[in-house]
């Protein structure tokens, strides 16, 4: 079942601009992890945020967790053309059960950086 | 560099054909799993095993069975295949905690003719 849902569907930025994506989810999560996938390829994870987390931050990468509002942000500051990719949220339930397994992935935001 | 292999980049079948997809972790991972993704609808998760022999059932197993004889192989495997199963195979393994930080392979395009 498809809990995350990411916003924009398609981002088109200049090189050196940041790029917020945005992602909501409907249930309570253990955890919200965000992924990259270069078109045509597998994911690569790039950073997880717990329920009890508001901000973290990666290099280029700021995400930002909001719980009363079921959603976070991923935003990348000074975009480079290599960031072009698909950028997918992924929610863990916490309603799921010891031992289950509701790691669900949105449809993606597809990010074009042009040089 | 810890890695996810898939057997196959592309691969073409002809309907009714029996498909086996290969995926192999070198990272002593617990956890393995199968996605597919097509446009417009995401991942979506086929199976997955939390352990030699275990398999579960993801939210679209129909048409699918998958097998795990040894910890680091996970077989996805298309009993009759069907046009509707051509899409992006996606293999997945995880450590310790099945929802936390997966390492995906670089996927199968599988086309059924």
């Amino acid at each position: 079942s498809q809990q995350g849902e990411e916003d924009p569907q398609a981002l088109s930025i200049q090189e050196g601009e940041n790029a917020t994506m945005n992602c909501s989810y409907k249930t309570s999560i253990n955890n919200l992890q965000w992924y990259r996938q270069n078109s045509g390829r597998g994911l690569v994870h790039l950073i997880l945020i717990r329920s009890n987390e508001r901000e973290k931050h990666s290099g280029r990468l700021r995400v930002t967790l909001d719980t009363s509002k079921k959603s976070s942000s991923l935003l990348i500051t000074a975009s480079r053309a290599a960031d072009t990719a698909s950028y997918f949220c992924a929610t863990d339930a916490s309603d799921s059960g010891a031992g289950s397994y509701q790691l669900t992935f949105g449809k993606g935001t597809k990010l074009s950086v042009i040089p | 560099d810890v890695k996810v292999t898939q057997s196959s980049r592309y691969l073409v079948k002809r309907t009714g054909e029996k498909v086996f997809l290969e995926c192999v972790q070198d990272m002593d991972h617990e956890n393995m799993f199968w996605y597919r993704q097509d446009p417009g609808l995401g991942l979506r998760l086929i199976y997955f095993s939390y352990d030699v022999k275990m398999k579960e059932k993801g939210d679209i197993p129909e048409g699918y069975s998958v097998s795990r004889e040894k910890k680091e192989r996970f077989s996805l495997i298309l009993e009759s295949a069907s046009t509707n199963q051509t899409s992006m195979y996606l293999c997945a393994s995880s450590s310790g905690d099945k929802n936390e930080k997966l390492f995906f392979g670089s996927g199968t395009q599988l086309s059924v003719l």
